[in-house]
């Protein structure tokens, strides 16, 4: 059964540390993993990665795939409270155009 | 570009009622999907429309919860005979193609 794990499932930090968000996946014929952020409200997309070892950045968020350990790292640096919310990974796989997803990483920065 | 649009935003109903949750995609985009999310869970993927067509539906139960998306208008997702049980945030996603999904601002059902 495909399925993706996230971890940790919470995470507390302080102001201006970095965080690192871990996703592992098993998905038959594995296609594109994508990356959303959800505060109190709908996701919104970040990042989708189809390729291994090459790294997407946006600003302060940067993430990368390695497609031979099957997992992806969202990296977030120089953290600000408005970078606490929910940090959902999805995959998807060729054969199905469903997005298998992960149960979240909370965020939580403290000032 | 307006986003994906959906309402009413909150709906609350008494058990037995009808709930329809109404889904606009974006400019452009012909496929949607329909998740529902609980509290502190995860999304759980219920439905995925193209034009008139449902793909899959696989996530959905079986009894009282039906989806469509005719060729005019907004994507409908219909629950009957609510139960408590069905209180939960209902997000719709939609996309050009099988690609990125843009989520809509989603609806919470509230089953007094």
């Amino acid at each position: 059964e495909d399925k993706v794990v996230q971890s940790p499932l919470s995470l507390v930090v302080h102001e201006g540390d970095t965080v690192t968000l871990n996703c592992s996946y098993e998905v038959t014929n594995f296609r594109s993993l994508l990356w959303y952020k959800q505060e109190k409200k709908a996701p919104t997309f970040l990042f989708m990665l189809t390729s291994s070892g090459i790294e997407k950045k946006s600003g302060r968020l940067s993430s990368i795939l390695d497609k031979k350990e099957l997992f992806s790292i969202l990296n977030i640096t120089a953290t600000q409270t408005g970078d606490s919310a929910v940090y959902l990974c999805a995959a998807r796989s060729n054969s199905n155009y469903q997005l298998i997803w992960g149960a979240g990483t909370k965020l939580i920065i403290k000032p | 570009n307006a986003g994906v649009m959906q309402n009413p935003r909150h709906l609350v109903r008494r058990r037995g009622q009808e709930a329809r949750l109404r889904c606009s995609p974006m400019k452009g985009h012909s496929h949607v999907y329909w998740y529902r999310q609980l509290p502190e869970e995860g999304l759980k993927f219920m439905v995925y429309l193209q034009k008139e067509n449902i793909i899959d539906e696989s996530g959905m139960p079986k009894e009282r919860f039906s989806a469509e998306f005719p060729k005019e208008g907004p994507s409908i997702l219909r629950i009957q005979q609510v139960v408590r049980g069905d209180s939960a945030a209902y997000f719709c996603a939609s996309s050009p193609g099988e690609q990125v999904q843009f989520f809509g601002p989603g609806t919470r059902l509230t089953v007094l």
